[in-house]
């Protein structure tokens, strides 16, 4: 069955810093990756995705992400972070069944706290 | 483009009731999903439609628990004789045509059994 582990449940960084969110999947096919933001009462936003091509990909927000298949990992990095970017950040894997339609499988979330 | 909406955005309600939640997905989205995503933890899949076709369900989704879609537009999901379990934030998510893997989230229905 597939998973992902976010290893961190809880970061906290200085505004200006850099960032580096963990990710590792667990799935038997090619996978399609994505990472999703959760801001207090809103819903979750779509940060990037991974489905094939070129294993950095761009997002929204400055964020970027690296796919690494023989680590199976897809760290999130931003290179200087804003205090707007403290939220909780999902790293999921999409489970296909059927042309079109896949199920998400979400990792536990990791919180990102931003010091002025 | 409204985006998805769900409503009500909160809801108490108390053991042994039955609640209804609603979304309305992004016009013209064919398939839509429902999550549940309880403290602590990701969200969950529950389950799938494709136009007014229910294709998927998680065993997350128990006898209680039903899910319609009339005519392929808004859906409802249904919790019967809610348990303190029950207790979490339910999210729909609407995606576009074949050619496009992304899932769109409403803001979510916290539901809080007492």
């Amino acid at each position: 069955a597939q998973s992902v582990t976010q290893p961190d449940i809880h970061i906290t960084v200085s505004e200006g810093a850099s960032l580096e969110l963990r990710c590792n999947y667990s799935y038997g096919a090619t996978p399609y990756l994505f990472w999703y933001v959760q801001s207090p009462g809103q819903g979750l936003q779509l940060l990037l995705k991974y489905f094939s091509g070129d294993t950095l990909v761009q997002g929204i927000k400055g964020f970027e992400a690296e796919f690494k298949r023989s680590q199976s990992s897809f760290n999130l990095r931003k290179p200087s972070v804003h205090w707007s970017d403290a939220a909780e950040y999902f790293c999921a894997v999409g489970v296909i069944f059927g042309a079109g339609s896949y199920q998400l499988t979400f990792g536990k979330g990791t919180k990102l706290s931003v010091i002025p | 483009d409204t985006g998805v909406s769900q409503d009500p955005r909160h809801k108490i309600t108390k053991r042994g009731q039955n609640v209804t939640f609603r979304c309305d997905p992004i016009s013209e989205h064919n398939r839509l999903y429902w999550y549940r995503q309880t403290l602590g933890q990701g969200p969950e899949f529950l389950t799938y439609f494709q136009n007014e076709a229910q294709l998927e369900k998680s065993r997350l989704l128990s006898d209680r628990f039903s899910a319609e879609r009339p005519k392929g537009s808004f859906s409802t999901l249904e919790i019967q004789r809610t348990e303190q379990g029950d207790s979490a934030m339910y999210l729909c998510a609407s995606s576009p045509s074949l050619l496009s893997y992304e899932q769109y989230f409403g803001p979510g229905t916290r539901l809080t059994v007492t």
